[in-house]
């Protein structure tokens, strides 16, 4: 089991530039979670999916985030435009299906810096 | 709202020692999860010890235990034997059973001193 993968491990972009998060949940799971960590803020939920339909994305700070799972196996974090406050640590998550919310295994997170 | 509130934002302990992190937790629910996850350098969050709030008995994993007071909503871990490799952001977290997502407090960051 590969567990939960996520790409890129760090990114460092431009102001103004789009960014894309990749997240690939392991295999059988059917919730996927997008969290974002600041020392600020802790760890926040952005968005996550049941089945591959989102279910909240009332933490999606603008409307400068976007997020997809066109399938099982696979989602997006967009960024676009992206700016210096969104810098920080990106976790993806998953967990199996009809699992009990304790089976939450992350990935080991996007590092983004914006200059 | 159900919030996760860590009042530590740092802690050190000498190695061997005992130390303490604090948790409370605000919710309508009556059955309900907490959490303590781990966080070292490496950046992965590691699973430390789970507790159902309807288990009155509280958890244990081995150097790590939890006091778990439903009434005062009050959830902290202890970490027994310290050992240089504990070091690391733990975070409490919270969430009603079922397939719902966790809810995590600002963390505290733990030192371990030689």
């Amino acid at each position: 089991d590969a567990g939960v993968i996520q790409s890129p491990r760090h990114e460092v972009t431009e102001m103004g530039q789009e960014v894309t998060l990749r997240c690939k949940p392991i295999s059988g799971h059917n919730s996927l979670f997008w969290y974002r960590q600041t020392m600020m803020r802790g760890l926040e939920l952005l968005i996550y999916f049941n089945n591959n339909v989102p279910i909240d994305d009332s933490g999606m700070p603008e409307d400068r985030f976007s997020a997809k799972m066109p399938n099982a196996s696979f989602s997006t974090l967009k960024i676009q435009p992206s700016e210096p406050r969104d810098s920080a640590v990106y976790f993806c998550a998953s967990s199996p299906v009809g699992g009990r919310v304790e089976k939450l295994f992350f990935g080991s997170g996007t590092q983004l810096s914006v200059l | 709202a159900q919030t996760v509130t860590q009042s530590q934002p740092e802690m050190s302990v000498q190695e061997a020692e005992t130390v303490t992190l604090s948790c409370t937790y605000d919710t309508s629910e009556s059955n309900y999860y907490l959490f303590w996850y781990k966080q070292p350098p490496s950046r992965q969050m590691i699973l430390v010890i789970r507790q159902e709030a309807y288990k009155q008995q509280n958890a244990t994993e081995n150097r790590f235990s939890v006091n778990f007071q439903k009434a005062a909503k009050s959830f902290s871990l202890k970490i027994s034997d310290s050992q240089l490799g504990d070091t690391a952001m733990y975070f409490c977290a919270f969430t009603p059973p079922g397939n719902t997502p966790l809810v995590f407090g600002k963390g505290t960051r733990l030192s371990v001193i030689a």
